[in-house]
């Protein structure tokens, strides 16, 4: 199992410009989230989905959207980004894990952002 | 709002000393709490798992303990090693998502 998927791995905007960071596992998990990541702040939720079709604003949602496509993929949209967005983005999903059997969340390799 | 701290931000110790890590969180009324660590540059790896009904969660060198009254869990290392050097953080399950705090970033000197 590749666990949660991240593309791309680092991507550079200017100021306007629109992207999409895509998101997928293969854990069979109902929930996913979308986090960014600062220094000296840990992580703060910008979007989360429950369950197929349906999802939820976090702590810092503003100047994102998301779309929960299947129950696979997960994807987070700057339609346009501002240097604010600088950051490094964290896909996660929360399910029963394999070797425990405890609810737990899984996290991506990550998304490293850069607005100018 | 929860609110989850960590402290001490930073430490370095010497190579086979033990570790202590502290997080305290606010509301008390919280699910699970969850240790991570974090390389530099990578995601998180999950730690260890406390149910809200536990007291401790041990994995090899690891043990975590859990006190919901004083709202506060503590990580113990044992016999720290240079490849235990990274950042480790706390999140605690409220409800449907997980608050983090902001981490240690541990070094281990050889």
């Amino acid at each position: 199992n590749a666990g949660v998927t991240q593309t791309p791995k680092f991507q550079v905007l200017k100021t306007g410009q629109s992207m999409t960071l895509q998101c997928a596992q293969d854990m069979n998990h109902n929930s996913m989230y979308w986090y960014r990541q600062d220094p000296g702040m840990g992580l703060r939720l910008i979007y989360y989905s429950a369950s197929e079709g349906t999802t939820d604003k976090g702590e810092v949602p503003n100047g994102y959207n998301v779309s929960r496509l299947n129950k696979r993929e997960f994807s987070l949209r700057l339609e346009s980004a501002a240097p604010s967005q600088t950051s490094v983005y964290f896909c996660a999903s929360s399910g029963i894990g394999t070797g425990n059997g405890r609810y737990e969340q899984y996290f991506g390799p990550g998304t490293r952002l850069t607005v100018t | 709002k929860q609110e989850v701290t960590q402290i001490p931000a930073a430490l370095s110790v010497p190579e086979g000393e033990n570790l202590v890590l502290n997080c305290s969180f606010t509301d008390s009324a919280i699910y699970n709490l969850q240790w991570f660590r974090q390389d530099p540059g990578k995601g998180l790896t999950s730690l260890l798992l406390i149910q809200s009904s536990q007291r401790e969660q041990t994995s090899g060198r690891l043990n975590a303990s859990l006190d919901k009254s004083s709202g506060r869990s503590t990580l113990y290392i044992a016999a720290s090693q240079p490849g235990d050097s990274a950042t480790y953080l706390c999140a605690v399950w409220d409800d449907y998502k997980l608050s983090f705090g902001a981490g240690t970033t541990v070094t281990v000197r050889a």
